[in-house]
């Protein structure tokens, strides 16, 4: 299955600043797709990403908000702006591996 | 959204089996059922898939009823690094990973 690397794993952000997040996948993968996991609640789907297209947002997520960049079928990056202290959570990156997806491991944002 | 239903905690004597039941009764035909954990906030792991039989690996078995409307993850010997939220997820090859509340299993000494 292959494998992501995920950046950073952790930070704490100032209000009103912008945060992006990057993945890096050992293999090509033609979809990648964006969670956010808010304190003690289950994983919940921003996007979901395709090299050459825009992404493509569930129901609560806009882009002005998530702007989601996916230049190659190798990477992405999520990024989270205009932050407010609801949006600490922790972010995470996954694409479809062999035995279903496989996640990065994760970014912990603190929104201060 | 999530099609799944797990009750939302067990606990279980490290040694012994820990039987973890999955509800997905509207699951499709080419649905497969999928067993995710995730220990500590870290990425979920995943541990076994199956779509009418029942399945087994070096993490554990996976047991789907006939009519597949339910399932149940069985850790045959539960350790303490086994504590962990498990999610049951249905999924085909077309539709998103959508996550549903999870069971948190706690392994106790």
């Amino acid at each position: 299955s292959a494998v992501i690397s995920q950046k950073p794993s952790r930070d704490i952000c100032q209000r009103g600043t912008s945060l992006t997040i990057q993945c890096q996948v050992d293999s090509q993968v033609t979809m990648m797709f964006w969670y956010r996991q808010q304190p003690g609640q289950s994983l919940t789907l921003i996007a979901t990403a395709n090299q050459g297209s825009e992404a493509t947002y569930e129901s609560g997520f806009v882009i002005d908000k998530f702007p989601i960049s996916r230049p190659n079928l190798t990477f992405s990056t999520l990024t989270v702006s205009n932050m407010s202290p609801e949006d600490s959570s922790i972010y995470l990156c996954s694409t479809e591996g062999r035995d279903g997806y496989t996640f990065g491991s994760g970014t912990r944002l603190t929104v201060v | 959204d999530a099609k799944t239903t797990q009750p939302p905690s067990m606990d279980c004597a490290e040694g012994r089996a820990a039987n973890l039941p999955c509800n997905h009764s509207t699951i499709s035909g080419n649905e497969y059922v999928y067993w995710y954990r995730q220990i500590h906030s870290q990425g979920p792991q995943y541990i076994i898939h199956g779509l009418k039989n029942n399945e087994t690996n070096e993490m554990a078995s996976l047991i789907i009823t006939e009519d597949r409307k339910s399932s149940t993850l069985i850790l045959p010997h539960a350790t303490l690094r086994d504590t962990a939220v498990y999610y049951c997820i249905s999924h085909d090859n077309f539709n998103k990973f959508y996550f549903g509340s999870g069971t948190k299993l706690n392994v106790k000494p």
